[in-house]
């Protein structure tokens, strides 16, 4: 049974950091692309960032930019999200998910909040 | 970015009765190289991540029940639920991915009348 498991979440004060990490299992998953999807309390769904399976490609959504830096460890099995200099706008649920184009399977996500 | 802009906002459809949802993106998310839709549509019951629903614009994905569809093609596009559900009262999202950065619809609320 495929699997994604978040972590990391938690409470910080604008300007903190926290690093996000996404356990995948019943899967193979170095052969997958993954991506991060957010979703800020009450609202729709939105793209924050993917990276290629050999890690060589990377893309971000542009208000995270400088800021995130999505990484993985195949050996692992695991993604991560490290996330720099935060905003209030960033509270939200982060869930991971498979793949390049659709996204078959998603975690239950984890819940970062920003805030003094 | 390619914007998504669904319609209507919510709707609410009688047991057994049709729903429709649209779908519009801002630019073509049809690819001239494999004649392929690069789109999805995601269900979303409360506090529980999304699921897939359709990708490639109208293929169900495998397990999914055959009274969800999609179609349409280019910029416009159509989720039908053929037959409503109590279990299908959801948010639903178009999610394009032709391009990066990758996009969602505002999502679409889908209740009992």
């Amino acid at each position: 049974e495929v699997q994604l498991v978040e972590s990391g979440g938690g409470l910080v004060q604008p300007g903190g950091s926290l690093r996000l990490s996404c356990v995948g299992s019943g899967f193979t998953f170095s052969s997958y692309w993954m991506t991060w999807v957010r979703q800020a309390p009450g609202k729709g769904l939105e793209w924050v960032a993917n990276m290629d399976e050999g890690r060589s490609e990377k893309y971000y959504l542009d208000s995270v930019k400088g800021r995130f830096t999505i990484s993985r460890d195949n050996a692992k099995n695991t993604l991560y999200l490290q996330m720099n200099s935060l905003r209030a706008e960033d509270t939200a649920v982060y869930h991971c998910a498979r793949g390049w184009s659709h996204h078959d399977y998603w975690g239950q996500g984890t819940l970062v909040t920003v805030s003094s | 970015d390619i914007v998504m802009t669904q319609s209507p906002d919510s709707l609410a459809v009688s047991l057994g009765e049709r729903a429709t949802i649209n779908c519009k993106s801002s630019q073509s998310v049809l690819s001239n190289s494999n004649n392929k839709n690069y789109l999805a549509w995601y269900q979303q019951k409360p506090r529980q991540p999304p699921k897939l629903l359709i990708y490639w614009a109208s293929t169900r994905e495998s397990g999914v029940p055959d009274r969800f569809s999609g179609s349409g093609s280019g910029t416009d596009f159509t989720l039908t639920i053929s037959g409503l559900q109590a279990e299908d009262v959801a948010v639903y999202y178009c999610h394009q991915y032709y391009s990066t950065p990758r996009t969602f619809g505002q999502g679409t609320k889908v209740e009992i009348k």
